[in-house]
C-alpha cells in the first residue's frame, strides 16, 4: 500500500514563528502537493513538485514556500506564521499513468 | 475542469449497496471521473477512477452512462467504516492538474 505520512497531527504554533511541515512518502512517486483545507472552502492547492528541486505555484503560494531536496520528501515553510493560516493541511502523492493522488493524514495547524 | 453536482447527504443501511451518484454533464472528452472519500480528521482516500468504462476494485465500483454526463459510485456492502464524506471529481490525467474537492456527499452508513 502506498503510505503518505506527515511529521504532526496537531500543531501549535504562535504568530511570526517558522512553521516546517515534513512529508515523505514510500512509493517512489514523482509528483508532491500541498494542500490546504478550510469549511466551505475545499481543498485549494498551495504549491506541488513533479521532480527533486523542482516545484510549481499553485492556486495559493502566497506566505509559503516549499523544499525537495529527495524524492521522498517535500517540506511546507511558513515563513512568518499568520492566524490566517489555521487550517488543516494536507500532503499527496502520485505517480503515472493515472496520476491518482494519495494523501497523508493531515496536519492541524493552530496559529495563535 | 467540469462541475459535478451531488447530493448533500444520502443514509444508508449498513450491509446494504450505498450507490452514490454524480452529474457531471459539461465533462470533456478527455477528463477522467474520480471519487475519494474523507473520514472525519482524515486525509481524503483514493476509491476508483474511469474514462468510459465501468471499473471495479477492491472497495467499490464506478458505473458511468454511456453518455458519460453522469456516473455513480456502488460500496456493494457498506459497513459503519464506510460513513464519510465521498467527493466526485472530474479532471484531466495530468501531473499538473490539482484535485478540486467540492462539497461531496455525506454518507451515513446507520446500523
Amino acid at each position: 500500500d502506498v503510505k503518505v505520512t506527515q511529521s504532526s497531527r496537531y500543531l501549535v504554533k504562535r504568530t511570526g514563528e517558522k512553521v516546517f511541515l515534513e512529508c515523505v512518502q514510500d512509493m517512489d512517486h514523482e509528483n508532491m502537493f500541498w494542500y490546504r483545507q478550510d469549511p466551505g472552502l475545499g481543498l485549494r492547492l498551495i504549491y506541488f513538485s513533479y521532480d527533486v528541486k523542482m516545484k510549481e505555484k499553485g492556486d495559493i503560494p502566497e506566505g509559503y514556500s516549499v523544499s525537495r531536496e529527495k524524492k521522498e520528501r517535500f517540506s511546507l515553510i511558513l515563513e512568518s506564521a499568520s492566524t490566517n493560516q489555521t487550517s488543516m493541511y494536507l500532503c499527496a502523492s502520485s505517480y503515472p499513468p493515472g496520476y491518482e493522488q494519495y494523501f497523508g493524514p493531515g496536519t492541524r495547524l493552530t496559529v495563535t | 475542469d467540469a462541475k459535478t453536482t451531488q447530493p448533500t447527504s444520502m443514509d444508508c443501511a449498513e450491509g446494504r449497496a450505498a450507490n452514490l451518484p454524480c452529474n457531471h454533464s459539461t465533462i470533456s472528452g478527455n477528463e477522467y471521473v474520480y471519487w475519494y472519500r474523507q473520514i472525519h480528521s482524515q486525509g481524503p482516500q483514493y476509491i476508483i477512477h474511469g474514462l468510459k468504462n465501468n471499473e471495479t476494485n477492491e472497495m467499490a465500483s464506478l458505473i458511468i452512462t454511456e453518455d458519460r454526463k453522469s456516473s455513480t459510485l456502488i460500496l456493494p456492502h457498506a459497513t459503519l467504516r464506510d460513513t464519510a464524506v465521498y467527493y466526485c471529481i472530474v479532471r484531466v490525467d495530468n501531473y499538473g492538474q490539482n484535485f478540486v474537492f467540492g462539497p461531496g456527499t455525506r454518507l451515513s452508513v446507520l446500523p
